[in-house]
């Protein structure tokens, strides 16, 4: 069974630029959510979704982070514009109904 | 509102040792309880977790953790480390079934030979 997929795996990019980052969860998985995690710490949550629904966005600076999971299954996390302490590692996890948390691999954003 | 605290932000151990990594917890609600390891590089991966029931629960790769209510505690323990066991370790709380989980700081665990 696959895993949860993220992609890129490594972003670089100038301060003021956008960047998105984009989540397949694992088949099945109603609840998916994006963690941010900085160096050195644990992951912080940025938002809940459980199928198409964002439940839980309380975290998420809407000023310039925006996310949205079409057709409850795809999920994408946007930043516009990025700045320099928005550099860290962003993971993107799902669970199925009652079941337990599956992380991917991370995308490791470094803003210059 | 629920907050996890990880006591030791590193532990240096030497290999077959034993190793104990603490983690408190605070919740108004009844908790289900984690511990996630993440390698260098890669994502977080699920070692064990409290749900209910017995106290002691056992993981993967040699790891058990005992649910403490009384001192609201979840520490983490292996009776010999190997190298490999070298990694991020973090404890999380979870308050009933919101599906909010809440990670603790992190705790590196380095085993030296």
């Amino acid at each position: 069974e696959a895993g949860v997929v993220q992609s890129p795996r490594y972003k670089i990019i100038e301060k003021k630029q956008p960047v998105a980052f984009w989540c397949n969860p694992i088949s099945g998985h109603n609840t998916l959510y994006w963690y941010l995690q900085n160096l050195g710490q644990g992951p912080e949550l940025l938002i809940r979704y459980e199928n198409e629904e964002a439940v839980d966005d309380s975290q998420l600076p809407k000023d310039r982070f925006s996310a949205e999971r079409l057709k409850g299954v795809d999920s994408t996390l946007k930043i516009q514009p990025a700045e320099l302490g928005d550099s860290a590692v962003y993971l993107c996890a799902s669970r199925p109904l009652g079941g337990e948390l599956f992380f991917g691999e991370g995308s490791r954003l470094t803003v210059l | 509102a629920q907050s996890v605290t990880q006591l030791d932000s590193q532990v240096p151990v030497f290999e077959e040792a034993p190793v104990e990594l603490r983690c408190n917890y605070s919740s108004s609600v009844s908790v289900y309880l984690f511990w996630y390891v993440q390698y260098p590089n890669q994502g977080l991966q699920l070692l064990l977790k409290y749900l209910s029931g017995s106290t002691l629960v056992k993981g993967i790769n040699g790891f058990e953790a005992e649910f403490n209510k009384s001192q609201t505690s979840f520490h983490l323990r292996k009776p010999s480390v190997h190298i490999s066991d070298t990694a991020e370790y973090f404890c999380a709380v979870e308050g009933g079934s919101n599906y909010k989980l809440t990670f603790g700081k992190g705790t590196l665990l380095t085993v030296n030979p």
